[in-house]
Formats: C-alpha cells, structure tokens, sequence
C-alpha cells in the first residue's frame, strides 16, 4: 500500500468549509485513496473514496489531483460534530483488502 | 446498510482470565472480517485478517496463540484474548466490508481493562 502523508492537525470554524489535505505520491495506479474518521472512543467511520475522479456524497467531497500524488477531503459546512481524526489511506479496492491507518488529521472545529 | 456490532463495548476483568469479543455484520455477509487495536492516542494497528471457515492471517508481531481468531460463519467473527494481562488493555476494534467493491465498515470497538 502507498504511504500517505496529512497534517497532525487543523482548525477550522463552524460553518465554514474544512479542507484536509493528503499525500500519497507512491500511489500505483490501481490503488483508491480512502477516507475515514474516528470521533473520540468510537470506530473508524467510512467517509467517501475514489481513484481518479473527484467524487462527491451526503458527507463531503474527495478532489483528487490530475497526477494522483494528492488528494484533499471537503466537508462543505464543518459542524463541531464533525471534531475528529481524518484518515486517509491508499489501497487497492477490495473485500479482503487490509487497511493500514497512518496518525491521520485532527480536525478540531471551533465555536 | 453494511452495519458491523461489537459485543461487548466495554469490559473489565482480572487479570489471568480470557475474554471473548464478539464481531456481528448485522445486515450482510462478510468472509472477511479485520480485527484491530488502538492504545490510547495511537492509531489503529491491525491484528489479523479473519476468513471464515479458515485459519486467521496475523500480522507480524501479534501472538496467535495469545489472540484467538474464530470465523465460523459469514455473519461473525470472535477475538479471544487469552490469558489476558494488564499490557493487553486497549480499545479493540473489528471491520467488514457488505462486498468486494465496497468500503470496509468498522464496528464501534471494545474497551478491554485487565486489572
């Protein structure tokens, strides 16, 4: 699996867009970046994926670079429910395909 | 859809005892289960693969004998920890993806403390 690089943590207001950045410059080409978050003392939540196009859902939006080295998760209208660690990990897309979590982003959203 | 249960949530026992975690895919069938674990402020480390009606796959470093993996059915998943002490207390987590082209979904973890 590629390695992937984010940001220890971040701020952002509420109501406002947050932004969370990702690196994965080995990425091969059959690998997917995903996305997770963990809010305190809870399991990983599933979040969006995608492999070359930008993706979008209910919970944010996946813009993924031209080149595939980097990608960046938007939530559009951060709510302080949204406080947690981001996860970002490149991995082929499958069933028995293990996920290996970095330290992720932590997002704190203020007041 | 795809909802992964974890019993128990939160466990307390003596040291010396072994204690079983159960891993439930409530609304699909999963022949692959993941089980992880997370010392507080530390990321996720995944233990072990589960398959079921086969032998657990154990990452490098996680003493088989120690964490018992059974997946008997397509619908769970069981970690015991055996003999269990103090070291062993941490946050344990489960997954299981509804395809193979689906995302993994996680269960809502287990609290083990070992007195």
């Amino acid at each position: 699996d590629a390695k992937t690089t984010q940001p220890t943590s971040m701020d952002c207001a509420e109501g406002r867009a947050a932004n969370l950045p990702c690196n994965h410059s080995t990425i091969s080409g059959n690998e997917y970046v995903y996305w997770y978050r963990q809010i305190h003392s809870q399991g990983p939540q599933y979040i969006i994926h995608g492999l070359k196009n930008n993706e979008t859902n209910e919970m944010a939006s996946l813009i993924i670079t031209e080149d595939r080295k980097s990608s960046t998760l938007i939530l559009p209208h951060a709510t302080l429910r949204d406080t947690a660690v981001y996860y970002c990990i490149a991995t082929e897309r499958g069933a028995t395909n293990k996920l290996i979590f970095g330290t992720g982003t932590l997002l704190a959203v203020q007041p | 859809g795809a909802v992964v249960s974890q019993h128990p949530s939160w466990v307390i026992c003596k040291s010396g005892t072994s204690v079983k975690i159960e891993c439930r895919s409530l609304d699909f069938q999963a022949t692959t289960m993941f089980w992880y674990r997370q010392f507080p402020k530390q990321s996720l480390m995944l233990m072990a693969t589960s398959n079921e009606g086969s032998k657990a796959t154990y990452e490098q470093g996680v003493e088989k004998d120690k964490f018992l993996i059974n997946h008997a059915s397509l619908t769970l998943s069981t970690l015991t920890v055996t003999s269990a002490h103090p070291e062993d207390s941490s946050f344990y987590i489960c997954s299981a993806s509804s395809g193979r082209i689906q995302p993994q979904h996680f269960g809502d973890g287990t609290r083990l403390s070992i007195l």
